[in-house]
């Protein structure tokens, strides 16, 4: 069955980098764009960031550009974030999501949580 | 950037209610829309995708219409395991967006 599970959560300081990943089984990675969402404690899901099948095309929410780098290694079968410049508006669980293109997000992860604290 | 609203922005009902929830889009959007489930503590869920299509494995009690621009998500026959928050998200164009949710409660 799919299954995607994120780590790399944990507590950072203010302006410092985290990255994220997001291993993928039970499906042909390599067939799907893959997507980051996340949601700030007690807020309502915030999409982040899409890479194409293959990574050769990336978008990205005005509130991240610049900052975030999505990637991914499809003969590892992993997506990766990675979060720089953070601040405490970044504080939030980030869910990876499986991401057809041009189609809804149909299978998620369980979330990691990034808290930015110092 | 397209920008989506959802009404409204909590409901409660009873066992047994049908309920609606709209979403609205400040661009078309043909039917390029999925409604997503979640319940607290936990990822969300793809309820419908393609604004009316059901996913498998989702009770038939809920349904999507609408398109271009205005969307609903329907539940009929409300049961207790249907309390969560409701979102949608446009996938037609980027940057993807949700809408701000909506909280059903019985």
């Amino acid at each position: 069955q799919v299954q995607l599970v994120e780590s790399g959560g944990g507590v950072v300081q203010p302006g410092r980098s985290r990255t994220l990943s997001c291993a993928a089984s039970g499906f042909l990675f390599k067939s799907y764009g893959m997507a980051w969402v996340r949601q700030a404690p007690g807020k309502g899901l915030e999409w982040l960031a899409y890479i194409w099948y293959d990574g050769s095309n990336k978008f990205y929410s005005e509130s991240v550009k610049g900052r975030f780098t999505v990637s991914r290694d499809n003969s590892e079968d992993t997506m990766s974030l990675q979060l720089d410049s953070l601040t405490g508006d970044d504080t939030a669980i980030y869910f990876c999501a499986r991401a057809p293109y041009g189609k809804a997000f149909d299978y998620w992860g369980q979330g990691t949580l990034v808290v930015v604290s110092s | 950037d397209i920008q989506m609203t959802q009404s409204p922005s909590s409901l409660s009902a009873s066992v047994g209610d049908r309920v609606t929830i709209t979403c609205r889009a400040s661009q078309v959007l043909r039917n390029n829309l999925g409604w997503y489930q979640q319940k607290p503590g936990k990822a969300p869920k793809c309820l419908i995708s393609d604004a009316s299509r059901l996913q498998d494995g989702v009770p038939s009690r809920f349904s999507g219409g609408g398109s271009g621009t205005e969307f609903t998500l329907t539940i009929s026959n409300l049961q207790s395991e249907d309390v969560a928050t409701y979102y949608c998200l446009q996938h037609h164009s980027f940057p993807y967006a949700f809408g701000p949710g909506t909280k059903v409660d019985i």
